[in-house]
């Protein structure tokens, strides 16, 4: 069975620092998505960044990146410069062959003042 | 950009009754997805939905049930609300072989 781990439940950091979520996955298949979604407190979930397994160049969205490492099913994230706005739970899904996401348990990221 | 809307932000309701959520979508999606949402377990699918008319089952789909009648509409249906079933309820939305999901604002349920 297809699994996504994420292994921080919560974290904090200052404001204007990098911060990197983890994230791992299991899956036999080749080709597939991964994304990074964010849920502001008692907001709506939005996609932050997703990469597609067949491209080895790191996608990239302003101040969000991530190192996805295949062969080690590894898809973190960096945030750069972070704001308060950045305050959220973010989750790491992976997208099947069958266009469904298995999602991450989330990692609770609190940006400090 | 997308909208999806859900009837209700918050929901109480007792163990036993029948309870409806809705989902609306406005930009002609062809699938349409409902998720419950617990401290984590991340984002567990409850049903999807391909087309009018058409269901699947997903992760966890006992004491749920599901309608779809119009292609913007989406419905999740408790038959008997259990406290168990004291979640947060997020639709989604996305394309055929569409990359990312959009999401409804979501319904806190909450059964006594």
């Amino acid at each position: 069975a297809q699994t996504v781990t994420q292994s921080q439940p919560e974290m904090s950091v200052q404001e204007a620092e990098t911060v990197t979520l983890s994230c791992t996955y299991d899956t036999s298949e080749n080709n597939y998505y991964l994304f990074w979604y964010k849920q502001p407190p008692s907001r709506q979930m939005i996609l932050v960044i997703r990469q597609e397994a067949y491209k080895q160049q790191n996608a990239t969205e302003n101040r969000f990146s991530v190192n996805f490492q295949k062969a080690a099913k590894s898809f973190s994230l960096k945030i750069s410069d972070s704001q308060l706005g950045d305050t959220a739970m973010y989750f790491c899904a992976f997208r099947d062959s069958n266009y469904q996401l298995i999602w991450g348990a989330g990692t609770k990221l609190i940006i400090k003042p | 950009d997308v909208k999806v809307t859900q009837s209700s932000r918050y929901l109480v309701k007792r163990t036993g009754e029948k309870v409806f959520l809705e989902c609306v979508q406005d930009m002609d999606h062809e699938n349409m997805f409902w998720y419950r949402q617990d401290p984590g377990l991340g984002l567990r699918l409850i049903y999807f939905s391909y087309d009018v008319k058409m269901k699947e089952k997903g992760d966890i789909p006992e004491g749920y049930s599901v309608s779809r009648e119009k292609k913007e509409r989406f419905s999740l249906i408790l038959e008997s609300a259990s406290t168990n079933q004291t979640s947060m309820y997020l639709c989604a939305t996305t394309l055929p072989r569409g990359e990312t999901q959009y999401f409804g604002p979501g319904t806190r349920l909450t059964v006594l």
